[in-house]
């Protein structure tokens, strides 16, 4: 089973470049969403989305897009990089019930992304 | 919003049992759940606790007490491979019902 996938693992972009981290699911979950993890600081949700056609903003949204065309896929765009945006980006996905709230979450295997 | 806070470093010996404690402050609360992350790998999911109480799976086992705000993860016979870090997250309700995580726990364990 494929789970969730990422790519690319590794990218190294100059400031000011943009580029977009490919996430897709294979479970048919409702719910997806991206982090970014920082030393010391956790996981930090960056945008989610509960369904196709349907996206929010998580506690990080500035300088990240995303868009949900179909169930499967979940592109994060970076509009224009910058240095504090190095960071790993994990995708993650889970069932998503309104009131069932004992959904795991699955994630990638995450990207290493440092801006120069 | 959510606070979750966790040590940031322990250190066990083989064998051994310790226990990583998580307390949380949240505006709203549907469940916590803990994760295992080996260095360089993704978080994967160990358990989750909605109610007071104890929930055991193996070796693993976490606590949960909603009106003191606190949870803790009990790791029994310690063995090399558990030497990673232990992500506590709580999940909010409305918007999404998102899940907020702590800094994590980096757990060494020692021969």
């Amino acid at each position: 089973n494929a789970g969730v996938t990422q790519t690319p693992k590794f990218q190294v972009l100059k400031t000011g470049q943009s580029m977009t981290l490919q996430c897709a699911q294979d479970m048919n979950h409702e719910y997806m969403s991206w982090y970014r993890q920082d030393p010391g600081m956790g996981l930090r949700l960056i945008h989610y989305s509960v369904g196709a056609g349907i996206t929010d903003q998580g506690e990080v949204p500035n300088g990240y897009n995303v868009s949900r065309s179909t169930t499967e896929d979940f592109p994060l765009r970076l509009l224009s990089a910058a240095p504090s945006q190095t960071s790993v980006y994990f995708c993650a996905s889970s069932r998503w019930f309104i009131g069932q709230p004992n959904t795991e979450a699955f994630f990638g295997q995450g990207t290493r992304l440092t801006v120069v | 919003g959510q606070n979750i806070d966790q040590p940031t470093e322990m250190t066990a010996t083989e064998g051994a049992i310790v226990q990583i404690n998580c307390t949380y402050q949240t505006s709203g609360f549907n469940g916590l759940f803990w994760y295992q992350q080996h260095a360089g790998e993704a978080p994967t999911f160990l358990s989750y606790n909605v109610l007071d109480g104890l929930e055991e799976k193996g070796r693993f086992s976490s606590f949960l007490s909603r009106s003191k705000g606190y949870s803790y993860l009990l790791l029994k016979e310690l063995q090399m491979k558990d030497s990673a870090s232990y992500l506590c997250a709580v999940r909010g309700i409305g918007a999404g019902n998102m899940l907020t995580f702590g800094g994590g726990t980096r757990l060494m364990v020692k021969p």
